[in-house]
């Protein structure tokens, strides 16, 4: 079963726009991550948020995680063609990841 | 360095057939772990490896689904009478860590189309 749910389904925005996808999930977590999924290069971790954060950055990543509501959201800055993919949140259990179902993003140049 | 990798990359199989899906993880990644992604959705936990130790595999469909790794490096998911819903993609991916909690390192997954 999957724990996590992305919103938007699919999302399609111009190249230098900013992209915002959110994640909710059901129970408590150890940690909250999203992975990008493309074609080319598979899925690919892009950031971990730790349940005592509320906000964290990687480049043009931001992520914030509220617990109280268990939800999570992604947002990409400045987007690029090369940001086309599929965007999944993931929770960590025992020796797992559950993942949602994804936000498929499309950058038009 | 050298990151996950899986064969084949795509597999066609007849119904009834057996199939094996073979994952190399990353040199000295003690955690192995297995996924099956049907089309349009995130991938699902099948089974976990601590090194040789089959630890989980509670999310192995059936008992036609098995899994190995008897030395604890290369892995082997074993399909057995493929049945047309076992088509999907199958993702291993391995970590650093003894549990599942921090990041893990995908392959590029095997397509299996059970015709």
């Amino acid at each position: 079963s999957q724990q996590g749910e992305e919103d938007p389904q699919a999302l399609s925005i111009q190249e230098g726009e900013n992209a915002t996808m959110n994640c909710s999930y059901k129970t408590s977590i150890n940690n909250l991550q999203w992975y990008r999924q493309n074609s080319g290069r598979g899925l690919v971790h892009l950031i971990l948020i730790r349940s005592n954060e509320r906000e964290k950055h990687s480049g043009r990543l931001r992520v914030t995680l509220d617990t109280s509501k268990k939800s999570s959201s992604l947002l990409i800055t400045a987007s690029r063609a090369a940001d086309t993919a599929s965007y999944f949140c993931a929770t960590p259990h025992r020796y797992q990841l559950t993942f949602g179902k994804g936000t498929k993003l499309s950058v038009i140049p | 360095g050298a990151g996950v990798s899986q064969s084949p990359r795509y597999k066609v199989a007849k119904r009834g057939q057996d199939v094996a899906l073979r994952c190399d993880p990353i040199s000295g990644h003690v955690s192995l772990f297995w996924y099956q992604q049907a089309l349009g959705q995130g991938p699902e936990f099948l089974t976990y490896f601590q090194n040789e130790a089959q630890l989980d595999k509670s999310g192995l469909p059936s008992d036609r689904f098995f899994a190995e790794r008897p030395e604890g490096s290369v892995s082997t998911l074993k399909i057995q009478r493929t049945q047309q819903e076992d088509s999907a993609v199958y993702l291993c991916a391995s970590s650093p860590y003894r549990v599942g909690t921090y990041e893990q390192y995908f392959g590029p997954g095997t397509r299996l189309t059970v015709t």
